[in-house]
């Protein structure tokens, strides 16, 4: 079990541009999710994955915000055209099926658009 | 809107002490309850679930639940400085087939 990895760790970008964040989850966890957070605030859910298939979206997460998750393993979140409100931690968990399945969380991706 | 409230704190406790973290839940329909605790820059750490009513220990740590109160709680006895972080209380609300709906969580500070 090496955890859920993340990259970049940091993302620094001009407002306007285009940025990709990845998630490797646990290899044996099925369903992998992204949620977002910012300063005082608890983690806000975004979207999530049973295998390959997207099952749920916030209806909170703009038309700029496309995640991706091609061959049920690791994933992508593409923010688009980026705003300075998109500044946030943006957290990858993953779990094995099921309800009561805890979320292991990754270290994050914290984007600052300037 | 579905949600889960926690007090935000800081709540502070002397070392040795026993803290008391609150939360409570809208959706009747939800199941399966988790705590977990968050060092300032750090990602949440899973520390506790529960998924029926009474009391579950784990070490230091007892989770409350009670559903017809809508109300679940996290004891931590003999409170260390290392204690000292963000408690997020979770809930994976009713009908949602996985997602898990965040509290805002409550800042603990032990002092020593």
């Amino acid at each position: 079990d090496t955890g859920v990895s993340q990259d970049p760790r940091h993302k620094i970008t001009k407002r306007g541009q285009n940025v990709t964040f990845r998630c490797d989850p646990i290899s044996e966890h099925n369903r992998l999710y992204w949620y977002r957070q910012t300063l005082g605030q608890g983690p806000e859910f975004l979207t999530y994955f049973q295998n390959e298939a997207q099952l749920e979206k916030s209806r909170l997460l703009s038309d700029r915000f496309s995640a991706e998750r091609p061959k049920g393993s690791f994933s992508t979140l593409e923010i688009q055209r980026t705003e300075q409100g998109d500044s946030a931690m943006y957290l990858c968990a993953s779990s094995r099926q099921g309800m009561g399945s805890p979320l292991h969380f990754g270290n994050g991706t914290r984007l600052t658009v300037t | 809107q579905k949600e889960v409230e926690q007090n935000s704190g800081p709540l502070s406790v002397p070392e040795g002490a026993i803290a008391s973290l609150n939360c409570t839940y809208s959706d009747r329909g939800s199941q399966s309850f988790f705590w977990y605790r968050q060092y300032s820059g750090k990602s949440p750490e899973l520390i506790m679930s529960i998924y029926s009513n009474g009391d579950k220990e784990d070490g230091r740590f007892t989770a409350q639940l009670n559903k017809a109160s809508q109300y679940v709680s996290l004891l931590i006895r003999d409170s260390q400085p290392s204690d000292s972080a963000t408690y997020l209380c979770a809930v994976n609300i009713g009908g949602s087939q996985g997602n898990l709906i965040f509290g805002k969580g409550t800042k603990l500070s032990v002092k020593p």
